[in-house]
């Protein structure tokens, strides 16, 4: 089946840690996303790559860090100057422009 | 900087009524989607409308971009439980890759 896998489902991360979030499709998309999304908020843009090797800042990237080496792939890294990490992290994947994006089942990324 | 308005925030309908949902843009949409969200998961795409006056169906969901685009309705008819969740608009400005979302409606159905 094709689809968008993330992992894992829970992430806990201590302070002054990073951690990485894992984001797969096999949909053969050129396209990738990461949001966040706060409770009570929509999705804000973290960042998005157009073609490996290549991506783009969003909306709220400082202490955010990702990379583009496979198309399958595209990982996000919670670095430590993240100071307000808690959220809900969502992929996502499109053919070719913003279009129809196609979301992985999400993380959620909790501060212990 | 565009920004995507969704009224109501929450709704909670009775089983079998009808009801809509708005997205309001700070300006003209060059691509307007809707998506569904279950508590704690992924979105899921529902529809994408481009043209103005443009209406699509999909099941008892049926959404309409007005003639100006700058405003989408969601109309859902006779309500059932499966429609629960969190309903959200997103947009394209100037038809680029950057995605702007609306903060999200939280549908509840009462059976």
């Amino acid at each position: 089946d094709g689809g968008i896998t993330q992992s894992p489902k829970y992430l806990f991360r201590k302070e002054g840690q990073n951690v990485t979030l894992s984001c797969e499709q096999n949909l053969n998309h050129d396209a990738m996303y990461w949001y966040r999304q706060d409770p009570g908020q929509g999705l804000r843009l973290i960042y998005y790559s157009q073609i490996v090797n290549d991506f783009q800042k969003g909306d709220i990237a400082e202490g955010y860090s990702v990379s583009r080496e496979k198309k399958e792939s595209f990982p996000l890294t919670v670095t430590s100057a993240q100071k307000n990490p808690t959220a809900f992290y969502l992929c996502a994947s499109s053919s070719t422009g913003p279009g129809t994006q196609y979301f992985g089942p999400g993380t959620r990324l909790l501060v212990l | 900087s565009q920004e995507l308005e969704q009224s109501p925030q929450s709704l909670i309908v009775q089983e079998g009524k009808n009801l809509t949902i708005n997205c309001t843009s700070s300006k003209t949409l060059y691509g307007l989607y809707w998506y569904k969200q279950k508590y704690g998961e992924g979105l899921i795409f529902l529809m994408m409308l481009q043209k103005g006056g443009e209406e699509k169906s999909h099941e008892k969901i049926t959404a309409k971009l007005d003639e100006k685009k700058q405003q989408s309705s969601l109309h859902i008819t006779a309500s059932q439980p499966s429609h629960a969740g969190i309903y959200l608009c997103g947009a394209a400005p100037t038809g680029g890759f950057k995605t702007i979302f609306g903060a999200g409606t939280r549908l509840f159905v009462k059976a």
